[in-house]
C-alpha cells in the first residue's frame, strides 16, 4: 500500500535550519509529483510548491522562495524539504502530500512539526 | 491566483442529519475540485476528487456536486467520525493549487 513516512517533530532556535525528510513506498517513486503544504496553528492547509521527481525541478509557491529548498533522493525514494534561517512564524506541521498536475493530492505523510523558539 | 471560498465557517450539525458544505472558486476552474477531511492532530484525507468522484474507502454517505465555480459537500448522514474540517482545493489552474479555508462541522 501507498505510504508516506516523514521524519519526527523538529525544535529548533531561530536562525537555525531544519530538514524534513518524507520516504515514500508502495509506488514507484518518480511516477507523481511530491507537494508540500504548510499547516500553521489553528490554520488551514498552503501549498508552499511542488517537486518534479523524474527531473528535481521545484517549483515554490509566491512567499516561499529563498529559504525553503525541496530536494530529492530518488535511490531511496524520499522528498526532503530544508528551511533555513528559520523564524517563530514557520513553527507549522509540515506535510508532503503526493500528486501532480490535474490531480488531486491523493496521499499525504502523518506531518511533521516543527516548532521555532528561543 | 484563484481563490477558493468555503461557506460556512463553522456548521453546527446533529448526528443523523444532512450536511451541506459550499465552495466557490474566483474563476472557471472546471471540474478539477477536491474535497478533503481532516481531523485533529491528523493529515488531511482526500475525499472527493473531479469535483464529484469518491476517493477509495470513502462511505457513499459522502457526495460531491459542481462544476465551473460552484461545488458543494454533501454528507447525507453524519455519523460521529464525520465531525471534522473540510478543505475544499482547486488543482486546475496551477500554480499555485489553492486551498479554501475550512469548514468546521460539529457537533449541535
Amino acid at each position: 500500500q501507498v505510504q508516506l513516512v516523514q521524519s519526527g517533530s523538529e525544535l529548533k532556535k531561530p536562525g537555525a535550519s531544519v530538514k524534513v525528510s518524507c520516504k515514500a513506498s508502495g509506488y514507484t517513486f518518480t511516477s507523481y509529483a511530491m507537494n508540500w503544504v504548510r499547516q500553521a496553528p489553528g490554520q488551514g492547509l498552503e501549498w508552499m510548491g511542488w517537486i518534479n521527481t523524474n527531473t528535481g525541478n521545484p517549483t515554490y509557491a509566491q512567499g516561499f522562495t529563498g529559504r525553503f529548498v525541496f530536494s530529492l533522493d530518488t535511490s531511496v525514494s524520499t522528498a526532503y524539504l530544508q528551511i533555513s534561517s528559520l523564524k517563530a512564524e514557520d513553527t507549522a506541521v509540515y506535510y508532503c502530500a503526493r500528486g501532480g498536475y490535474f490531480d488531486p493530492f491523493d496521499y499525504w505523510g502523518q506531518g511533521t512539526l516543527v516548532t521555532v523558539s528561543s | 491566483e484563484i481563490v477558493m471560498t468555503q461557506s460556512p465557517a463553522t456548521l453546527s450539525v446533529s448526528p443523523g442529519e444532512r450536511a451541506t458544505l459550499s465552495c466557490r472558486a474566483s474563476q472557471s476552474v472546471s471540474s478539477n475540485l477536491a474535497w478533503y477531511q481532516q481531523k485533529p492532530g491528523q493529515a488531511p484525507r482526500l475525499l472527493i476528487y473531479g469535483a464529484s468522484t469518491r476517493a477509495t474507502g470513502i462511505p457513499a454517505r459522502f457526495s460531491g456536486s459542481g462544476s465551473g465555480t460552484e461545488f458543494t459537500l454533501t454528507i447525507s448522514s453524519l455519523q460521529s467520525e464525520d465531525f471534522a474540517v473540510y478543505y475544499c482545493q482547486q488543482y486546475n489552474n496551477w500554480p499555485p493549487v489553492t486551498f479554501g479555508q475550512g469548514t468546521k462541522v460539529e457537533i449541535k
